[in-house]
């Protein structure tokens, strides 16, 4: 079974309407990131969280807004999509023990016509 | 601010030609380094990564990568690549104590190997 899933896979929907990117993670890691990737332009990070209570904006987070609902639980939500938000979409976990490795979900592609 | 830069947006190489991809990152204090790659329609995986010490570092399937502090740079290389190899690489760098395991990466390198 994968460490870290996310549902859906694939997503198409219209301008102006509320998404919501879920992701889960069997690793026990307190720390989960939601990145999205556009060619050219690596990934980029929206937002991350450290435990249930400690969220933090990253780079890109105009937008979308996350709920950490549990340990294991960290959504991406889109609250009115826009076509430039058309993307590939991952969740990563880390354990805060040490410095670590991040690991990735299988993404999420999402089109927003 | 943190920045990493992939020099090559798009490598085509036939098999058992030699590798080198650069990535260079600009931050002038510790780092960790990382390389990832995404196979098609796949989600990254690591290929190798440097805290400390030695700073040729060797990952899986045959890569390695060697951190030169002077130069900001942690190039990967492979000294013969497999048609297998065919994938979008990622340099990443974490930086900083306190910057809470947030990785920057570079653009990506695109490689594709001529069978």
């Amino acid at each position: 079974d994968a460490d870290v899933t996310q549902t859906p896979r694939n997503r198409i929907t219209k301008t102006g309407k509320r998404i919501m990117l879920e992701c889960s993670q069997t690793k026990g890691h307190d720390r989960m990131y939601w990145y999205r990737q556009d060619p050219g332009l690596g990934l980029r990070l929206i937002y991350y969280s450290f435990d249930v209570k400690d969220i933090n904006k990253g780079e890109i987070s105009d937008g979308y807004s996350v709920s950490r609902q549990a340990q294991a639980k960290f959504s991406l939500s889109l609250e009115s999509a826009i076509p430039n938000q058309t993307a590939l979409y991952f969740c990563a976990t880390r354990s805060g023990v040490s410095y670590n490795e991040q690991f990735f979900g299988p993404g999420t592609r999402l089109t927003v016509l | 601010a943190q920045s990493v830069s992939q020099h090559n947006h798009h490598v085509i190489l036939s098999e058992a030609a030699s590798l080198e991809l650069g990535c260079n990152y600009s931050y002038g204090g510790t780092v960790n380094l990382f390389w990832y790659v995404q196979y098609p329609g796949q989600h990254l995986q690591l290929l190798l990564k440097y805290f400390s010490g030695d700073p040729l570092v060797k990952g899986i399937k045959g890569f390695e990568a060697e951190f030169i502090k002077s130069k900001f740079s942690f190039n990967l290389r492979k000294p013969s690549v497999q048609w297998s190899d065919t994938a979008e690489y990622f340099c990443a760098v974490n930086a900083g104590y306190n910057q809470g395991g947030k990785l920057i990466f570079g653009q990506g390198t695109e490689l594709s190997v001529k069978p």
